[in-house]
C-alpha cells in the first residue's frame, strides 16, 4: 500500500462544477503539499499546510490531521484548472523528505 | 527573474555514457532536490541538500550522484546510465523556511 493515496485517478467535470480531490496518507507528516502540473509539464505548488484549511482564489485546502486526510477544492472550475494535481507528504523528521501520491487528472469540458 | 533552470531540457543517450543535467537556482535558496517521475508512479525523490555540501538519500538514490558545492548549483549526476533511468527528471528548491518548492522545466532523459 503507498504511504500516500490519491482520489480519484481521473475525474472529468463540465466547466463551473465544484471540484473535490482526495488525499490520504498512513506515516506521520508535518506538512502536506498539493501541487499542479500542467498539461505542459510544467510543476506549480499551489499550497503547503499542516493544520486546518488554506484558500487561494478559487483553490480550498483543507486537512484532518486526526483522519490523515486532506482535500483539495476547486470552486467554480475552469478549463484552465484541467491539470495534474499532486499531493505530497513531508516526514515528521524535519529534513524536508518529500513523499508523493500517483496524481489525479482533472479535465474540465467548456 | 527568479527561476529554477534545468539543462539540457532533453536528453538521447546510450547506456553507460556518464552525463551530468545541471540545475541552478537564481533565488539563494537553501534547500534542492531531484525528482523523478515516471507514469503510473508518480513523482519520488531521488536526493536532497538542505544547504552547501549537505546532501542526502531520497527514495530512489541508486544509481545517480549529486554534489552541492554552490548555494546555486545541484547537478545531478549518472556516472553509468542504463534504461531503467530514462525518464522525466524536475529539481526544484526553496528556502528553508519557505511553504513552497519552486520547480525547473524538467529534463526528459531517455537511455537507449
Amino acid at each position: 500500500k503507498n504511504e500516500v493515496e490519491q482520489s480519484p485517478q481521473n475525474l472529468t467535470a463540465q466547466e463551473g462544477e465544484f471540484i473535490t480531490i482526495n488525499c490520504s496518507y498512513s506515516v506521520g507528516i508535518s506538512a502536506l503539499h498539493w501541487l499542479q502540473q500542467h498539461p505542459g509539464g510544467g510543476i506549480v505548488s499551489l499550497f503547503m499546510l499542516s493544520s486546518g484549511k488554506k484558500k487561494h482564489g478559487r483553490l480550498i485546502a483543507t486537512i484532518n490531521i486526526q483522519e490523515k486526510h486532506s482535500s483539495l477544492h476547486i470552486t467554480a472550475s475552469h478549463p484552465r484548472d484541467s491539470a495534474v494535481y499532486i499531493c505530497a507528504v513531508s516526514d515528521n523528521f524535519g529534513n524536508e523528505k518529500l513523499t508523493f501520491g500517483t496524481g489525479t487528472r482533472l479535465t474540465i469540458i467548456p | 527573474e527568479a527561476q529554477v533552470t534545468q539543462n539540457p531540457r532533453y536528453l538521447i543517450t546510450v547506456t553507460g555514457k556518464k552525463l551530468t543535467v545541471t540545475c541552478s537556482q537564481n533565488m539563494n535558496h537553501e534547500y534542492m532536490s531531484w525528482y523523478r517521475q515516471d507514469p503510473g508512479l508518480g513523482l519520488r525523490q531521488i536526493y536532497y541538500s538542505m544547504n552547501v555540501e549537505v546532501t542526502d538519500k531520497g527514495d530512489v538514490p541508486e544509481g545517480y550522484k549529486v554534489s552541492r558545492k554552490e548555494k546555486r548549483n545541484f547537478p545531478l549526476i549518472l556516472e553509468s546510465p542504463s534504461p531503467n533511468q530514462t525518464s522525466l527528471y524536475f529539481c526544484a528548491s526553496k528556502r528553508t523556511s519557505g511553504r513552497h518548492q519552486f520547480f525547473g522545466p524538467g529534463t526528459r532523459l531517455t537511455v537507449l
